[in-house]
Order: C-alpha cells, then structure tokens, then sequence
C-alpha cells in the first residue's frame, strides 16, 4: 500500500525556516515524479513545486521560486522542501503528493503538514 | 500566468447530474485532471487525462474536456459525493490549480 507521511511543520516566525519531509512507501519511489502542493486555511489547492524521479529537474511556483527548494534522498525514500524567508501568505497545509506516472497527476497524497508563520 | 476558473459552488439534488466546468484559455489542448477533498481529508484523484477513472473510482464519475472548458459530470449524484472539487492541469512545466467548486447536494 502506498503512504506518504509528512512532518516538519510547525509554528515558525516571519523570516524563519522550516524543512519539511515526505517519508514515501509502498512503491518504487525513484521511479516517480513527486510534488508538493499547499491548502491556506480555508482556501483552494496551490502547486508548489516538483521534481523528478533522479532528482536532476525541478520545478517550482512563481510565488516560491528562489525562496524554496525541493529535494529527494531515493535511498531514504523521502522527499524534502526546504522553505526560507517565510511569510504569512505561506502559512499552510503542506502536502507530498505521487505522481500516476505520465508527470501529471497526483494519484497519492499525504495527509499533510500545517505550517503556521506568525509573530 | 495561466489560470483555470471554476464556478464557487454547484447544487444538485441526489440522483440528479451534477456538471462542474472549468474554464482556461484553450484548455483542451491540455490534459485535466479533477480532485474531490471532502472536510479535513486530503485530496483523491477522480479523473485524468481528461476522461480516465482511477481504479476505484465509480462509473458515475466522467470527465471531457474541449475547446476552453474541461467538465466534470457525476451522474446520478450521491450524498457522499458533496466536497469541493477541483480542476489541474500543466502550462510550461507548472501546475495550475483551478479555484475549487464546492458541490452541494441537498
């Protein structure tokens, strides 16, 4: 059975850091592109970022572009964003997603990390 | 930047047809995939490319996508089926999201 399971978030100030990872399971997990979309309380699904299954292309939002990076250790099973220079329009539910297979769906979710950025 | 519009909320009574559209400059030259979220859950996949049911989902869930508009049609409409639902698709390497259509079943 495929997880996705998410931790990392938390409270952090304005300005500050957090990593964020996704410990994948359940399936061949270098062999699939993975993403990272993100929910503000109350609001609709935002993209975040992708990357591909080595780990040699990533993609990323406008709105996180040189602020974020996305990440993968396919010997760990995990993926990573790393999130800098926060601010409160990044407070969110932070979700890994899998890729079905053609690059663009997500057919696995996790279920989510809440990342909170306040004074 | 691209962007995919969808209408706010859709209502349909139970055993009706519900249609969800989502909007976006010459969106059938794309594939769309549609999310259903139903309260603190996380999203599951209903159609992609366009047409295609992941395994699981039921029959009563199609898809088609032509011109600018990419529609989404739950035949026969259950209770469970309320949730919002969203549209996706990809321009330039980036994922769009459309803005989520909340489905009411009353």
């Amino acid at each position: 059975e495929v997880q996705l399971l998410e931790s990392g978030g938390g409270l952090v100030q304005p300005g500050g850091s957090l990593r964020l990872s996704c410990a994948a399971s359940g399936f061949n997990f270098s062999s699939y592109v993975m993403n990272w979309v993100r929910q503000a309380p109350g609001k609709g699904l935002e993209w975040v970022s992708a990357i591909s299954g080595r780990g040699g292309n990533t993609y990323y939002a406008d709105s996180v572009k040189g602020r974020f990076t996305i990440s993968r250790e396919n010997s760990k099973n995990t993926l990573y964003l790393q999130i800098n220079s926060l601010t409160a329009e990044d407070t969110a539910v932070y979700y890994c997603a899998k890729d079905l297979g053609s690059g663009r769906e997500f057919d696995r979710w996790g279920q989510g990390t809440l990342v909170t950025v306040s004074s | 930047s691209y962007e995919l519009t969808q209408p706010p909320s859709v209502s349909v009574s139970p055993g009706q047809t519900a249609t969800i559209t989502c909007s976006g400059d010459k969106l059938g030259d794309k594939y769309v995939c549609w999310y259903q979220q139903k309260p603190g859950q996380s999203p599951v996949l209903v159609i992609y490319q366009d047409n295609k049911r992941p395994s699981g989902i039921p029959e009563r869930f199609s898809g088609s996508n032509s011109g600018n508009t990419a529609t989404l049609t739950i035949s026969g409409t259950q209770a469970m089926d309320e949730a919002d639902y969203y549209c996706q698709a990809w321009d330039s390497s980036t994922g769009v999201f459309g803005g989520g259509t909340n489905l009411i079943v009353l």
